[in-house]
């Protein structure tokens, strides 16, 4: 089936340690976003790459890294420097590039927990 | 930033009733889309207009887009149980540079009474 897959669905951070989560899509779709989702509100765009190597910064960015090597897969680092990372993370596709009015495609959500 | 902004917070309503929620935004959009999602679910899309477009119909949903107001409204009609969700509002602002994300609202919460 084609789709977006986020992995794993549940994961447990201790306080100073980096963690990565993963998103892998098989829609062929060029532009991949990373969301943060906290508990009664909207998404806040993190990061997102319209291209293979090449990323852009969001509107939260900061403790956060991702990379962008194969079309198919966009990870996201959660790093030490994030202050608050417990949070609702989603990743979404879409066919980008100059193309718009496309809708976007979403993964079914990381839940991270700093313990 | 969070463009969109969804009225109500909160809805209740009786099954077999009307739904409507309302989204407000602030700067030119290139179309508006609506979200669903479910407790603890990725979002589904449910719709989207262009800029040139007032009004749109998919089964039970219409929503509707006013430019100079700057707001959409989504309507679904004869509720279910089964659309009791959140609903998210979200502007697409394509600023020649490729797909630069959807800007979310903060979502309506929906339950339907059975």
């Amino acid at each position: 089936d084609g789709g977006i897959t986020q992995s794993p669905k549940y994961l447990f951070r201790k306080e100073g340690q980096n963690v990565t989560l993963s998103c892998e899509q098989n829609l062929n779709h060029d532009a991949m976003y990373w969301y943060r989702q906290d508990p009664g509100q909207g998404l806040r765009l993190i990061y997102y790459s319209q291209i293979v190597n090449d990323f852009q910064k969001g509107d939260i960015a900061e403790g956060y890294s991702v990379s962008r090597e194969k079309k198919e897969s966009f990870p996201l680092t959660v790093t030490s420097a994030q202050k608050n990372p417990t949070a609702f993370y989603l990743c979404a596709s879409r066919g980008g590039g100059l193309r718009v009015n496309t809708e976007a495609f979403f993964g079914q959500g990381t839940r991270l927990t700093v313990v | 930033s969070q463009q969109g902004e969804e009225d109500p917070q909160a809805l209740s309503i009786q099954e077999g009733e009307n739904a409507t929620m309302n989204c407000s935004y602030k700067t030119s959009i290139n179309n508006l889309q609506w979200y669903r999602q479910n407790s603890g679910r990725g979002l589904v899309h449910l719709i989207l207009i262009r800029s040139n477009e007032r009004e749109k119909h998919s089964g039970r949903l219409r929503v509707t887009l006013d430019t100079s107001k700057k707001s959409s409204s989504l309507l679904i009609t004869a509720s279910r149980a089964a659309d009791t969700a959140s609903y998210f509002c979200a502007t697409d602002a394509y600023s020649g540079g490729g797909a630069d994300g959807l800007t979310f609202g903060k979502g309506t919460h929906l339950i339907i009474q059975p």
